[in-house]
């Protein structure tokens, strides 16, 4: 099955600076990789996803990388605010049988004032 | 449109008690998955449901078991409670089952205590 691998698992950024998350994926055949932000209290939130048929998505401040040759997906975030700190998790499932998204074990992601 | 409904939001049960868990989908959304939560494991998953069959089952002992009703609320069941089942249980809804139909919404799950 699936290992996806994340990293850091905590990081503390300057707000207004960039923080970036990576992950790594054992499956070639996986083809969606969606990134989940968890705020304390609540449910994991679907913030962005990408398909193995693009290489980058952007949306507002945050973008999502793709190499499918090396197998890593990364998530940025530019301009960070306090309103960012949360955990954030990567997953990714392949696109055929009967997978299950696989998560990554999360990122806590503090924003500094 | 509402979003993913979970309760209850909170339940403290004592060992060898069991224990329900509801979920109402996303309006429209035929799928549900549960996970379960925990600083040690991350997110783990269950099993994931639609059309009332039970499509996907993670590694979780037979105490653990769901169902789909025909409107696609679904419920988990946890019986004879041991201390580790203690985590934060969520479900997650989609329009259809996985891998044609990815994207999927949480709720903001049920904290299960056991004691």
């Amino acid at each position: 099955g699936e290992n996806v691998e994340q990293h850091p698992s905590t990081l503390s950024v300057q707000e207004g600076d960039s923080a970036v998350i990576k992950c790594t994926y054992s499956d070639s055949a996986s083809n969606y990789f969606p990134w989940y932000k968890q705020e304390l209290g609540k449910g994991p939130q679907l913030i962005i996803d990408i398909r193995s048929n693009v290489g980058e998505k952007k949306d507002q401040r945050i973008a999502v990388t793709l190499n499918k040759t090396a197998k890593h997906f990364s998530l940025h975030i530019t301009e960070t605010q306090p309103e960012d700190s949360a955990v954030y998790f990567c997953a990714a499932i392949p696109n055929f049988g009967n997978e299950k998204l696989t998560f990554g074990t999360g990122t806590r992601l503090t924003i500094i004032p | 449109k509402a979003g993913v409904t979970q309760t209850p939001r909170y339940l403290i049960k004592t060992r060898g008690q069991q224990v329900t868990l509801s979920c109402s989908p996303i309006s429209g959304h035929r799928s549900v998955s549960w996970y379960q939560q925990t600083p040690g494991q991350g997110l783990q998953f269950l099993f994931e449901y639609f059309s009332e069959t039970q499509r996907n089952k993670g590694n979780f002992p037979g105490r653990f078991s769901g169902r789909q009703f025909s409107n696609s609320r679904s419920e988990m069941n946890v019986s004879t409670l041991e201390l580790g089942d203690s985590a934060l249980y969520l479900c997650a809804s989609s329009l259809g089952p996985a891998p044609h139909y990815n994207e999927q919404f949480f709720g903001p799950g049920t904290r299960l205590t056991v004691l």
